[in-house]
């Protein structure tokens, strides 16, 4: 089954500072990637997603990702953070050629003036 | 209203007591699927639906957690003889189609506690 690997539980940024957070997957076939962000007290919202195509991924709110298939890795960046983007970033991938999605164990990214 | 809608959005309850979790998908959505959120555990696949299809029950954790989905929209989650271990945010998300290609719409979550 796949699966994925976030490396960072937690990373402190300061305001309009670069933010990357790690994402890595394991799989030996076609590989579909998302990232998903969770602000406070909500649901989960979809950011971007890799499906086939050029490996940089632009999303919204000023992020992009991108895939590296020989590090199996699909790293999220922003350039200039603001203090909005404090919240929860989940990577997902589906289990196996099915439905259903794999989330890893989020970070939570905390923005400060 | 236009997102997914996850009723109650808080429930505090007694160790041993039944608690039933609603949630009411986006209008159109055929598949809809219950995930559980733990405390730095990222989130746990529990039930699928999609359709008339049999639902895909693989990730409920025990015989104590249930779900149904009736007409094809609203669905609830169902814990019998609730334990600490349960306390969790239980999260619903749906879907226009049986696909792993697309995008998955979550409501707020139902953040349960068992005392």
């Amino acid at each position: 089954a796949q699966s994925v690997t976030q490396l960072d539980s937690q990373v402190p940024v300061f305001e309009e500072a670069p933010v990357e957070l790690r994402c890595n997957y394991s799989s030996s076939v076609s590989v579909y990637l998302f990232w998903y962000v969770q602000y406070p007290n909500q649901g989960l919202q979809l950011l971007l997603k890799y499906l086939s195509g050029s490996t940089l991924v632009k999303g919204i709110n000023g992020f992009e990702a991108e895939f590296n298939k020989s590090q199996t890795s699909f790293p999220l960046r922003k350039p200039s953070v603001h203090i909005s983007d404090t919240a929860e970033y989940f990577c997902a991938v589906p289990s196996s050629n099915d439905y259903k999605l794999s989330f890893g164990a989020g970070t939570t990214v905390t923005v400060r003036a | 209203g236009a997102g997914v809608s996850q009723s109650p959005s808080n429930k505090v309850t007694e160790k041993g007591k039944d608690v039933e979790l609603r949630c009411d998908p986006i209008s159109g959505h055929t598949a809809l699927y219950w995930y559980r959120q733990s405390l730095g555990q990222g989130l746990e696949f529990l039930i699928y639906f999609q359709g008339n299809s049999a639902p895909d029950k693989s990730g409920l954790p025990s015989d104590r957690f249930s779900a149904e989905r009736t007409g094809g929209s609203v669905s609830t989650l169902t814990i019998q003889r609730t334990q600490q271990e349960d306390s969790a945010v239980y999260l619903c998300a749906t879907s226009r189609a049986n696909s792993n290609t697309g995008e998955l719409f979550f409501g707020e979550g139902s953040r349960l506690t068992v005392l």
